[in-house]
């Protein structure tokens, strides 16, 4: 059973940054590439970025284009997502998801548990 | 850009009932790249459907996606009591990734 496992939930303040990581268990990494999605209180699922860590080829929602930075490792088999100038807006849970190959036509089949992101002054 | 409009945005249902959820897309795309997901309270999504269609493994038969161009539909024959739940659509396109704005499922 492939699992995706997220770092632990962060509280920041505003303007700060905050990076969270995502290690998917199981298959070989650069197989697959990986989205993050967030989710405000109560609110629906918003797409954010996409990266295949095969080519290190990433694609980002012009909402966050030049706030938002994802990585890879694949030395450890892990993706990152830097977010920074946090504001009390981007309070929300964090997810990665796993592509079923590695464009980014393709659906996603895994989710990671989530980390909660909270900004506050 | 796509812009996905689920509706209804509150579905209320018994146990038992079908369920008829709707998925609009601002212009035409092909059904191939349509996708279903179900999210519990506390929970991360879930696929159902993906390529307008197709089950995602384990799901039940009860769970079936159909639609084309602009309009698409996942059906829950019959509501079991863990069906109660928010769908989401989705569509990706070569740059991007769009979720509609969910429908919620809940107990009548």
């Amino acid at each position: 059973q492939v699992q995706l496992v997220q770092s632990g939930a962060e509280v920041k303040k505003i303007g700060a940054s905050v990076k969270v990581s995502c290690k998917p268990s199981g298959d070989i990494f650069t197989s697959y590439a990986v989205s993050w999605v967030r989710q405000a209180p109560g609110q629906g699922l918003e797409w954010m970025a996409y990266i295949n860590p095969y080519n290190g080829d990433t694609k980002y929602a012009q909402k966050f284009q030049g706030r938002v930075t994802l990585t890879t490792d694949t030395s450890t088999s892990t993706a990152y997502m830097d977010l920074r100038s946090l504001t009390s807006d981007d309070t929300a849970i964090y997810y990665c998801a796993r592509h079923v190959g590695r464009n980014i036509l393709t659906h996603l089949d895994y989710w990671g548990q989530g980390t909660l992101v909270t900004v506050s002054s | 850009e796509i812009v996905l409009t689920q509706s209804p945005g509150t579905l209320s249902l018994s146990p038992g009932e079908r369920a008829t959820l709707s998925c609009g897309a601002s212009r035409s795309v092909s059904s191939s790249y349509v996708v279903w997901y179900q999210q519990k309270p506390g929970q991360a999504p879930r696929l159902l459907i993906y390529a307008g269609s197709g089950r995602a493994t384990g799901i039940p038969d009860r769970f079936s996606g159909s639609g084309s161009g602009t309009d698409f539909t996942l059906t829950i024959s019959r509501l079991e009591p863990e069906d109660f739940a928010v769908y989401y659509c989705q569509y990706y396109g070569s740059s991007s990734l769009t979720f509609g704005g969910g429908t919620k499922v809940d107990i009548k």
